[in-house]
């Protein structure tokens, strides 16, 4: 079945480190979003990209769609960057429609 | 633009009752979405709408019901609640499927606790 598969499940960073969270997925996609979800729970948006490479600020993300899979570079890590990262992908198969990960819980000490 | 709002925050339900979540959005999106997310779990899919009138089951949709009769608002309801919908409810819009249209924009979310 459609998968999507987020590693590693656990990450802990020293402030100043750089990490690269890895997303999975099963099948073509028609969009790849990564999120942030804060320790007080609200998700926020980091990228939409179904394919290619972006950049912003300390972060940037790259999308290999025919290789199925998208990388979340997160570099001088500070402790507000902790928290759960997910990737949510929409399949052709499935227009409308948003498969989550299980997320990538990120904890940076100071 | 208040964006994706959801009342209530909070609830707390004895099983068996019902009540409904709600869901507004001001961005003029067509899609919206209902997730839940358990401890430790991603989102996951429960309804799903691509327009007004328009209704379609995503991965968990028992023991809920959605209607979608304005762009504006998508409520959810439990009609019987069971402690296994103890959850965080969140609600998503978007504008569309093509190229940047897709960005999903989440609410802050509902902690539905059932006793």
């Amino acid at each position: 079945g459609i998968q999507v598969e987020q590693s590693p499940p656990d990450l802990i960073l020293q402030e100043g480190a750089n990490s690269t969270l890895r997303c999975n997925f099963s099948d073509s996609v028609n969009n790849l979003q990564w999120f942030h979800q804060n320790p007080w729970g609200q998700l926020i948006n980091l990228f939409y990209i179904p394919s290619g490479t972006k950049q912003n600020g300390r972060l940037s993300a790259t999308t290999v769609a025919t290789e199925r899979y998208s990388l979340l570079y997160i570099s001088s890590s500070q402790t507000t960057d902790s928290g759960v990262y997910f990737c949510a992908v929409g399949f052709n198969t499935n227009a409308g429609k948003s498969t989550f990960g299980d997320g990538t819980t990120l904890t940076v000490k100071p | 633009n208040a964006g994706v709002t959801q009342t209530p925050k909070f609830q707390v339900l004895k099983t068996g009752q019902s009540m409904t979540l709600q869901c507004a959005q001001d961005m003029n999106h067509e899609y919206m979405s209902w997730y839940r997310q358990d401890p430790g779990m991603g989102l996951r899919l429960i309804h799903y709408s691509v327009g007004a009138g328009i209704t379609d089951q995503g991965e968990v949709p028992n023991g809920y019901n959605v209607s979608r009769s304005t762009t504006e608002d998508f409520p959810l309801r439990l009609l019987s609640a069971a402690p296994s919908q103890t959850s965080v409810y969140f609600c998503a819009s978007r504008r569309g499927t093509s190229g940047s249209r897709d960005t999903q924009y989440f609410g802050p979310g509902t902690r539905l606790t059932v006793l």
